[in-house]
């Protein structure tokens, strides 16, 4: 079974720009969850999608926004890009990050988009 | 608040057992992941508690106590490729989205390991 894939992996934008990543999920898995990674912050929470509906939220400015289509692929976009979005971006799938928890919630990582803003 | 805190940096010699510590303070907590990452690369899923005591899964044992907040990763047997951050999750209810689950990572604990 092919894992979750991300494209690109790598990116260079400069600030003002907008960006636009990708995400396909192993297949069968709805939930499509980002994370934005830093070596100062860690992995921070941006948002989680199932069945084409953003369930859940992180705090993160309104530029950071997301979708997911009929098929579980999902794209995350960052608008006006600013010098502290330089992230390693991760997206994350699961069959269900529901609310009965169990196994079935245990997400799988992509290898990530690493995004540098100049 | 929710707050997860780990060690930064641990060391440790080849062949010997390393455990490596995360406590918590969350709200709705509905179980707790250990991941493994590599420089450069994805997370990979170690392990999984719910419920109190010890899970264990070959080398990797994890550990839950719920009413004291409080997980470790155990690594026996220590392996020079087992060098990588080690990232304790935290799945809580969000409460205010709809009681749906979503993960808290912790900063992660950076291991090294030494011939």
């Amino acid at each position: 079974k092919a894992g979750v894939t991300q494209t690109p992996r790598y990116l260079i934008k400069t600030r003002g720009q907008q960006v636009t990543l990708s995400c396909s999920p192993i297949s069968g898995h709805r939930s499509v969850s980002w994370y934005q990674q830093t070596p100062g912050q860690g992995l921070q929470f941006l948002f989680e999608y199932f069945s084409e509906t953003q369930r859940n939220k992180g705090n993160f400015p309104g530029r950071f926004s997301g979708r997911q289509f009929s098929n579980s692929r999902s794209e995350m976009n960052v608008s006006t890009l600013e010098l502290g979005d330089s992230a390693l971006y991760l997206c994350a799938s699961s069959l269900e990050l529901g609310k009965a928890g169990g196994r079935t919630d245990t997400q799988y990582f992509g290898p990530g988009t690493r995004l540098t803003v100049l | 608040g929710q707050n997860i805190d780990q060690p930064t940096e641990m060391t440790a010699t080849e062949g010997a057992i390393v455990q490596i510590n995360c406590t918590y303070q969350t709200s709705g907590f509905n179980g707790l992941f250990w991941y493994q990452q590599h420089a450069g690369e994805a997370p990979t899923f170690l392990s999984y508690n719910v419920l109190d005591g010890l899970e264990e899964k070959g080398r990797f044992s994890s550990f839950l106590s719920r009413s004291k907040g409080y997980s470790y990763l155990l690594l026996k047997e220590l392996q020079m490729k087992d060098s990588a951050s080690y990232l304790c999750a935290v799945r809580v209810v969000a409460m205010f989205s709809g009681g749906y689950n979503k993960l808290i990572f912790g900063a992660g604990t950076r291991l090294a390991v030494h011939p």
